[in-house]
């Protein structure tokens, strides 16, 4: 059984490119959250997703988007990238049941964003 | 806002000593977790506390969990070098959407 797999590993973008993360969920988890970890910090949370919706979100700008797909995979799509969004973005998975998360999180290994 | 608040920040301790990491949040929460994580690498989920007077075990860790002062303990036991990592707690939101995090404590045992 696979766990959360995230690709890419790692990625070097120049300021202002767009970039695209993805993330497959642990097999028969259904939501998706997404959190960027700067050097020396802990995890911020950016969104989950749920039901191919947006359920929450947080105190990201709007170039942070994201999207579920059917088969409950997620992408995160950063637009017009600058220095401060390097970091570590890590997918987390989790089984939400009548609505509400599970309290099992697990992370992926992440995918280490370096923006020169 | 839900914060949270761990100390130390940093620790440096001997092979076979005890010590203990604090996590203090500022509301109320359902959900306290606590993950490793070596440099470089992903989080690896240690514990998860649902309850007041939650204690769990792992080899040389013991968290346990205090919801009337908001606190929960990590607490190692004859540590040995294996256990350096960077050890982090977290809360999860009122609507369990989103876990808050505590800055991380930094972890080194010398042989």
């Amino acid at each position: 059984d696979a766990g959360v797999t995230q690709s890419p590993t790692h990625l070097i973008k120049t300021r202002g490119q767009q970039v695209t993360l993805r993330c497959s969920p642990k097999s028969g988890h259904d939501t998706v959250s997404w959190y960027q970890q700067a050097l020396g910090q802990g995890p911020q949370f950016i969104f989950q997703y749920y039901e191919e919706e947006e359920r929450q979100r947080g105190n990201f700008p709007d170039r942070f988007s994201g999207h579920q797909f059917p088969n409950y995979s997620s992408e995160l799509n950063v637009n017009a990238l600058l220095l401060g969004d390097s970091a570590l973005y890590l997918c987390a998975s989790s089984l939400s049941v009548g609505g509400s998360v599970g309290y099992e999180q697990y992370f992926g290994p992440g995918t280490r964003l370096t923006v020169t | 806002e839900l914060k949270v608040e761990q100390n130390p920040l940093f620790l440096s301790m001997q092979e076979g000593k005890n010590y203990t990491i604090y996590c203090n949040y500022s509301t109320t929460s359902d959900r306290l977790y606590w993950y490793r994580q070596d440099p470089g690498k992903s989080l690896e989920s240690l514990f998860v506390l649902l309850s007041n007077g939650a204690v769990k075990q792992e080899g040389r860790l013991m968290a346990s969990l205090d919801t009337k002062a908001r606190l929960s303990t990590l607490h190692i036991t004859a540590a040995v070098h294996d256990l350096s990592a960077t050890y982090f707690c977290a809360v999860s939101s009122d609507s369990n959407y989103q876990l808050i995090w505590g800055a991380g404590t930094k972890l080194i045992i010398k042989p």
